[in-house]
């Protein structure tokens, strides 16, 4: 069955507008959740990685007020793309992995665009 | 060079083919190996995962990894049209970070 939940699967928002993208770990308290960006035929980019209770770490030159992510529970991790223009539209697709040297499982991903 | 180099096909097969997919790496740090199956406009699904040279099975999908030659390929026996999608190769390091890095997919089609 599915280990992670990610919602809404698609939005599609006026330039200027704040969205709000939710990742759920089904199977296990996750205290590390990852949000990674696609664009069509490239591979995925991390974006953040999301620990709850604390801040999360941003990769170089991705900015932090753009993107506000939360991991305010074990089981739910959000994204926020603030002020979303055009150039913001994309995949956007977060990931769990259990403790230990275990391997990431993916949300079927949010297409987000931006008029 | 990139970290992990991957083709990016597209590959076409007939249906009932062996299917070869490769990565090769550069890292020698790199000790987990991973595949996943993107389906278009879906989340990368975990097919294969592996820490130690040699072939992992699962049903058709075989994985080997070479780290020898930092080459890991995932065979498909019997391909069905349901396989096609596009397959995406990941590695990591087993240190605290453990940060994954992906290939850049091979969009694989089998024809009926």
């Amino acid at each position: 069955g599915a280990v992670v939940s990610q919602h809404p699967s698609w939005v599609i928002c006026k330039s200027g507008t704040s969205v709000k993208i939710e990742c759920r770990s089904l199977d296990f308290q996750a205290t590390t959740m990852f949000w990674y960006r696609q664009f069509p035929k490239q591979s995925l980019m991390l974006m953040a990685t999301s620990n709850e209770g604390s801040k999360a770490t941003y990769e170089q030159g991705v900015e932090k007020d753009k993107f506000l992510i939360n991991h305010a529970s074990l089981t739910l991790s959000t994204l926020t793309v603030t002020s979303a223009h055009p150039e913001d539209s994309s995949f956007y697709i977060c990931s769990v992995r259990r403790p230990g040297d275990q391997p990431q499982h993916f949300g079927d991903g949010t297409r987000l665009s931006i008029l | 060079q990139k970290e992990v180099e991957q083709d990016p096909g597209p590959l076409s097969v007939p249906e009932g083919a062996i299917v070869s997919l490769n990565c090769t790496y550069s890292n020698s740090a790199f000790q987990y190996f991973m595949w996943y199956r993107q389906y278009s406009r879906k989340g990368p699904e975990l097919l294969m995962y592996t820490y130690s040279s040699g072939n992992k099975e699962d049903g058709r999908f075989t994985a080997q990894v070479d780290k020898s030659s930092k080459y890991i390929s995932l065979f498909i026996r019997d391909s069905q049209p349901s396989d096609s999608a596009t397959y995406l190769c990941a590695m990591k390091d087993s240190g605290g970070y453990q940060k994954v890095t992906f290939g850049t997919g091979t969009k694989l089609q089998v024809i009926p």
